[in-house]
C-alpha cells in the first residue's frame, strides 16, 4: 500500500503570503497526484490533478508540481476563501495524505 | 451540470450492515469510475472503493473483506455495503465520480452514519 505524508500538518499564514504544502509518498507514483481543498462541513473540491494541472475555474494563484515521490502544492498570494484543509490524493491505489490544515 | 446524493439510514446498529445508495445526475454511470470516500469525525479522507463501468470493483485492502459496491445503470445510482459496522465506522461518507486522470472531480455533499446501538 502506498502512504502518503504530507507536511505541515497545521499551518497558519496571512492573506498575501505565499504557501507551501509538501506531499510525500512512500514509493513512486509519476504524476498520479491531486490535491484537494475542504470546508468545514463540505465535500472536497479538486483543485489540481495530475500533479501540476489546474483543474477548470480554479483561482491561477494555485499551483502544484513534482512527480515520482515529491510533490508541492503552492498558493501565490493567500486569500480568506483558502483557509480549511488540504489533502494530496495518489490514484495509484488511491490513498490520501492526512491533511493539512490551513488557518488564516 | 454533474450532480450526485447520497441518501441511507443515518443510524446502524454494530454488527449490522451499512447501505447507501449515490443517485448521479447529468452523466451516464455506464462511464467513468464511482466512488465512495468516508471521513471520521475530526479525521482525514478514507478511500473506500470504486466501480468502473465495465462493473469491476476495487476496494481499499483494509476494508475488502467487508465491503461490496455495485452499480444499477436502469436507475443511474451506485451502492455501498459495508457488513458488521462497528463504531470505528461512524463517518461522513462521500460519492464522488473519479477518473483516471484527474481523480475525483465531482462529489456529493456527504451523509453522516452513525453507528450506535
Amino acid at each position: 500500500d502506498i502512504q502518503m505524508t504530507q507536511s505541515p500538518s497545521t499551518l497558519s499564514a496571512s492573506v498575501g503570503d505565499r504557501v507551501t504544502i509538501t506531499c510525500q509518498a512512500s514509493q513512486s507514483v509519476s504524476v498520479w497526484l491531486a490535491w484537494y481543498h475542504q470546508k468545514p462541513g463540505k465535500a472536497p473540491k479538486l483543485l489540481i490533478y495530475q500533479a501540476s494541472t489546474l483543474e477548470s475555474g480554479v483561482p491561477v494563484r494555485f499551483s502544484g508540481s513534482g512527480s515520482g515521490t515529491e510533490f508541492t502544492l503552492t498558493i501565490s498570494s493567500l486569500q480568506p476563501d483558502d483557509f480549511g484543509t488540504y489533502y494530496c490524493q495518489q490514484y495509484n491505489s488511491y490513498t490520501f495524505g492526512q491533511g493539512t490544515k490551513l488557518e488564516i | 451540470q454533474v450532480q450526485l446524493q447520497e441518501s441511507g439510514p443515518g443510524l446502524v446498529k454494530p454488527s449490522e450492515t451499512l447501505s447507501l445508495t449515490c443517485n448521479v445526475s447529468g452523466v451516464s454511470i455506464s462511464r467513468y469510475y464511482w466512488t465512495w470516500i468516508r471521513q471520521a469525525p475530526g479525521k482525514g479522507l478514507e478511500f473506500i472503493g470504486y466501480i468502473a463501468s465495465t462493473g469491476r470493483t476495487t476496494y481499499d485492502p483494509s476494508l475488502e473483506s467487508r465491503v461490496t459496491i455495485s452499480a444499477d445503470t436502469s436507475k443511474s445510482q451506485f451502492s455501498l455495503r459495508l457488513t458488521s459496522v462497528t463504531s470505528v465506522d461512524t463517518a461522513i461518507y462521500y460519492c464522488g465520480r473519479m477518473t483516471n486522470s484527474k481523480g475525483v472531480d465531482f462529489w456529493g455533499q456527504g451523509t453522516v452514519v452513525s453507528v450506535s446501538s
